[in-house]
């Protein structure tokens, strides 16, 4: 069981918009904007695609947002992609001074 | 460019021990914090330890006392000493570099290195 939770999986067609869900407690995302959303292919590491909480890293395409409600952090990606079809993970800092993950989400364009 | 190459991963018995290394590029590792995270096979990403730039570190509960992080500075790499390991460590290792300006956010990974614990 992990520490955050996800869907397991979530699909869209071409063109579509999707958003991935990430809750926590307290203890985490409800206190802490050091969310993070990682995109991995397989049998590649992973990629930072959104930092605290609503940031993208240099080079990411706008079609990717987060964002956070109370215990909650969610990823939006619009205008599917083809290249998006990947699993998704998120971070968070959580007040005991570690990182905890969700157990990741896999994204399927249809 | 920002550079992370991961190696010392393989096959060990239970019991045994592993040294892993991360050599850096593009950066210096004491100037950022930086982490391990690994993936056992099939399953999510599970963080490890993590070593901040004055040199304290702090470790996941499922690692404490068995993981140690540390880095050198002459050859601006990070290394993650495993004893005790068990068939639950059995999983690909990464090194991650935390992001300037925020805490505990990876921006650049390494490629893994895959440790099998099995007798």
């Amino acid at each position: 069981q992990s520490a955050l939770t996800q869907p397991a999986s979530v699909s869209g067609s071409p063109g579509q918009s999707i958003t991935i869900s990430c809750t926590g407690t307290s203890s985490d995302i409800g206190t802490y904007d050091y969310v993070s959303w990682y995109q991995q292919h397989p049998g590649k590491a992973p990629k930072l695609m959104i930092y605290d909480v609503t940031n993208r890293p240099s080079g990411i395409s706008n079609r990717f947002s987060g964002s956070k409600s109370g215990n909650t952090a969610s990823l939006t990606i619009s205008g599917l992609q083809a290249e998006d079809e990947a699993d998704y993970y998120c971070s968070s800092f959580r007040n005991n001074y570690s990182l905890v993950f969700g157990g990741g989400t896999k994204l399927t364009v249809l | 460019d920002v550079q992370l190459v991961e190696s010392g991963g393989g096959l060990v018995q239970p019991g045994g021990s592993l040294r892993l290394s991360c050599a850096a590029s593009g950066f210096t590792v004491s100037n950022i914090y930086m982490t391990w995270v690994r993936q056992a096979p099939g399953k999510g990403l599970e963080w490890v330890s993590l070593i901040y730039s004055g040199g304290n570190t702090r470790d996941a509960d499922s690692v404490k006392g068995r993981f140690t992080i540390s880095r050198d500075t002459s050859k601006n790499a990070v290394f993650l000493q495993m004893n005790n390991l068990n068939t639950e460590d059995t999983a690909v290792y990464y090194c991650a570099r935390g992001k300037s300006g925020s805490n505990w956010q990876l921006d650049y990974w390494g490629q893994g290195t895959p440790v099998t614990v099995s007798s």
